[in-house]
C-alpha cells in the first residue's frame, strides 16, 4: 500500500460525458502528479501541482483540467470524453521527484 | 521534451541475471529513477541514481553513467514474480516542464 488513494476504481461512461477522478496523497506528501497510461503505453505525465499551485504541466488536453485543494486532494477533470480518452488515470504523491508513490489507479472506459 | 529510450521487451530465464538499459536525453537530466509495474497494478519505486556509479538494493541494482548518457536496471536470481514491465524515468531540472518523464517501459519475461 503506497498511502495514496485514487477513486473510483473502475469507470465506464459514455463519449461526451465528463469524468472526476479524485486523489489524496500520502500524509505529508505535498505534491501530486497525474499520468495517464493507455495500453502498452508508458507513462505520460499531465500535470504536477505542489501544495495547492500548478507547477508544471505536460501533455494534458484542454478538454482536461485539474486542481489541488487546501487538504491536498486533488481532482482530474475530463470532458468531452473521447474513446481515446480510455486509459489508466494514476495519480502519485511526493516529497521529492526523484521517487514518486502511485496509488492504484482509476481505470476509464468510454464507450 | 525529453525522452528516454528503452528495450521494449526482454526475455531470461529464472535464477539468472538480466539488464535493462536506459539511455536518456542530457539537457536538463538531473537524476534517473526506475520503476516496476506487474500487469494492471500501480508503478512502485525501485531506484534512484543522481550520480555515477551502482546503487544496490537487494537483488535489484541500478547503474549510471553521466558521461555515455546511459543507465541500467540489473536483476540477480530472477524469480517468476519479476515478470513485470520496468520503467526508466528521468528528473529533469530548469522548470521540470514535463515532471518526471518515463520510457515507454521493458517488459520482462521470465521463463521457467
Amino acid at each position: 500500500d503506497s498511502g495514496v488513494t485514487q477513486t473510483p476504481k473502475h469507470l465506464i461512461t459514455a463519449t461526451g460525458q465528463r469524468v472526476t477522478l479524485r486523489c489524496s496523497p500520502r500524509s505529508g506528501d505535498l505534491s501530486v502528479y497525474w499520468y495517464q497510461q493507455s495500453l502498452d503505453q508508458g507513462l505520460q505525465f499531465l500535470i504536477q501541482y505542489y501544495n495547492g499551485e500548478e507547477r508544471a504541466k505536460g501533455n494534458i488536453l484542454e478538454r482536461f483540467s485539474a486542481q489541488q485543494f487546501p487538504d491536498l486532494h486533488s481532482e482530474l477533470n475530463l470532458s468531452s470524453l473521447e474513446l481515446g480518452d480510455s486509459a489508466l488515470y494514476f495519480c502519485a504523491s511526493s516529497k521529492n521527484t526523484g521517487e514518486l508513490f502511485f496509488g492504484e489507479g482509476s481505470r476509464l472506459t468510454v464507450l | 521534451g525529453q525522452s528516454l529510450e528503452q528495450p521494449s521487451e526482454v526475455t531470461a530465464v529464472e535464477g539468472a541475471i538480466v539488464q535493462i538499459n536506459c539511455t536518456y536525453q542530457t539537457s536538463g537530466f538531473y537524476g534517473l529513477s526506475w520503476y516496476q509495474q506487474h500487469d494492471g497494478g500501480a508503478p512502485t519505486f525501485l531506484s534512484y541514481n543522481a550520480l555515477d556509479g551502482l546503487e544496490e538494493t537487494g537483488r535489484f541494482s541500478s547503474f549510471l553513467s553521466r558521461s555515455d548518457s546511459y543507465g541500467y536496471l540489473l536483476l540477480q536470481e530472477l524469480q517468476m514474480k519479476d515478470s513485470a514491465s520496468y520503467f526508466c524515468a528521468g528528473e529533469y531540472s530548469g522548470g521540470g516542464a514535463d515532471g518526471l518523464t518515463f520510457g515507454k517501459g521493458t517488459h520482462l519475461i521470465i521463463q521457467p
